[in-house]
């Protein structure tokens, strides 16, 4: 069975600054998806960014970007230029591509998440 | 705008007592997926829908049901059998499963126990 790991339950980032966000998974499958939610304090997820794993290409979104290592199923998440509109829960999930309707694919493993702060 | 649609925000459960938790979606989508979040647990699978009459087991259904009867909704139930029931709960959509199209989520409703 398929595991996300996030090692940091909690990170701090001044405003402006640069922040990474770690992220690890665990598969025997050579295809997949990844995505980084973001959760703020209202709860909403709202999806930041998303990675095919056939793509060799980091996914890039505004100030959003990913460092995906795919041989170390390594899958971390980087937010530059930080805002304070920034601050919240952030979770890794893995999604598995397999083509067999109506069982488990497309079922989102998550991770446990990160707090993120900014400081003013 | 399309979207997904919990209610009610906040719930209140008394001893014994079923309650039922909406999600409504106008986003077309075949999949739907019940989620329970704790705090320090990140997500949790509780159900979840790949077709219309058709539903799976997650990793902690014990205690919950659900049905499928349209495609736009997939109620939640709370039953008396689930002894820790005050917890966060987020209803999610997609596309096919086999597709990269992400789970959009709604607001989520808040449970607790009277």
């Amino acid at each position: 069975a398929q595991t996300v790991t996030q090692s940091q339950p909690e990170m701090s980032v001044q405003e402006a600054e640069t922040v990474t966000l770690s992220c690890t998974y665990d598969t025997s499958e050579s295809d997949y998806y990844l995505f980084w939610y973001k959760q703020p304090p209202s709860r909403q997820m709202i999806l930041v960014i998303r990675q095919e794993a056939y793509k060799q290409q980091n996914a890039t979104e505004n100030r959003f970007s990913v460092n995906f290592q795919k041989a170390a199923k390594s899958f971390s998440l980087k937010i530059s230029d930080s805002q304070l509109g920034d601050a919240a829960m952030y979770f890794c999930a893995y999604r598995s591509v397999t083509k067999n309707y109506g069982g488990s694919q497309g079922n989102l493993i998550f991770g446990k998440g990160t707090k993120l702060s900014v400081k003013p | 705008d399309g979207g997904i649609t919990q209610s009610p925000k906040y719930l209140f459960r008394k001893e014994g007592q079923n309650v039922t938790l909406s999600c409504e979606q106008n986003l077309n989508h075949d999949a739907m997926y019940w989620y329970r979040q704790d705090p320090g647990q990140g997500l949790r699978l509780i159900y979840y829908s790949q077709i219309v009459n058709d539903f799976q087991k997650g990793d902690i259904a014990e205690g919950y049901s659900v049905s499928r009867e349209k495609k736009e909704s997939f109620p939640l139930t709370v039953t008396s059998a689930q002894k820790n029931p005050t917890a966060f709960y987020l209803c999610a959509s997609s596309a096919p499963g086999y597709s990269n199209q992400p789970q959009h989520f709604g607001d989520g409703t808040r449970l607790s126990i009277l």
